[in-house]
């Protein structure tokens, strides 16, 4: 296993939850990324973080909100999640937000009901 | 045009046989190119990056890059049923995307004993 960690590992909620998936890394990298992978699609990048600033939104619509305290912690808070959210949902770290090697999470698998 | 491409497979190859994974990407600018295993359930795990032309060579893979014909291909030699998996190709095209990654599909590789 790399040295980014995501809780939960399994997540199923309603439509009208709130939840929250963490993802911490232990690499001492400044740049965090959130990714979703959906069945037969190529993985989609959500959110960058580079040095706690965000970076990046690629056009993620609003109930999916990313937090990133600081460089090693990133959060992605759920609300009001639709069916078609169903996916794995994976953090990646890399040194820096540059043309490096980002290492993955285990992921965390959504099921919206 | 999609980013990046990949044969989805699948690729069946005995074991022992060179595997050999290919991807095409749309971007003549792109910098750095990785390779990426995820095996079925798991998070990608990375097994390459090249950022120049030519081979890169680590125990059984080797990557090649071949920036004006915009390819980048993955030989794994003595393949091991423990090769199985989806192998994806990723893109990093710096400039004002500098630290998106650019995925392919994966390409779908069944070694046979």
């Amino acid at each position: 296993e790399t040295g980014v960690t995501q809780t939960p590992r399994h997540l199923v909620m309603g439509m009208t939850n709130k939840k929250s998936l963490k993802c911490e890394q232990h690499l001492g990298h400044n740049a965090m990324y959130w990714y979703k992978q959906s069945a037969k699609k190529p993985l989609e990048l959500m959110f960058v973080y580079n040095f706690k600033e965000q970076t990046e939104n690629n056009s993620v619509p609003s109930r999916f909100s990313p937090e990133c305290p600081n460089s090693s912690h990133l959060f992605l808070h759920l609300h009001t999640l639709q069916p078609e959210d169903s996916a794995l949902y994976l953090c990646a770290s890399s040194p820096a937000g540059g043309p490096d090697e980002q290492f993955f999470g285990p992921g965390t698998r959504l099921t919206v009901l | 045009q999609k980013e990046v491409e990949q044969n989805s497979g699948p690729l069946s190859v005995p074991e022992g046989a060179i595997a050999s994974l290919n991807c095409t990407y749309s971007d003549r600018v792109s910098q750095s190119f990785f390779w990426y295993r995820q095996y079925s359930g798991k998070s990608p795990e990375l097994i390459m990056s090249i950022y120049s032309n030519g081979d890169k060579e680590d125990g059984r893979f080797t990557a090649q890059l071949n920036k004006a014909s915009q390819y980048v291909s993955l030989l794994i030699r003595d393949s091991q049923p423990s090769d199985s998996a989806t192998y994806l190709c990723a893109v990093n095209r710096g400039g004002s995307t500098l630290g998106r990654l650019y995925f392919g599909r994966g390409t779908q590789l069944t070694v046979w004993p």
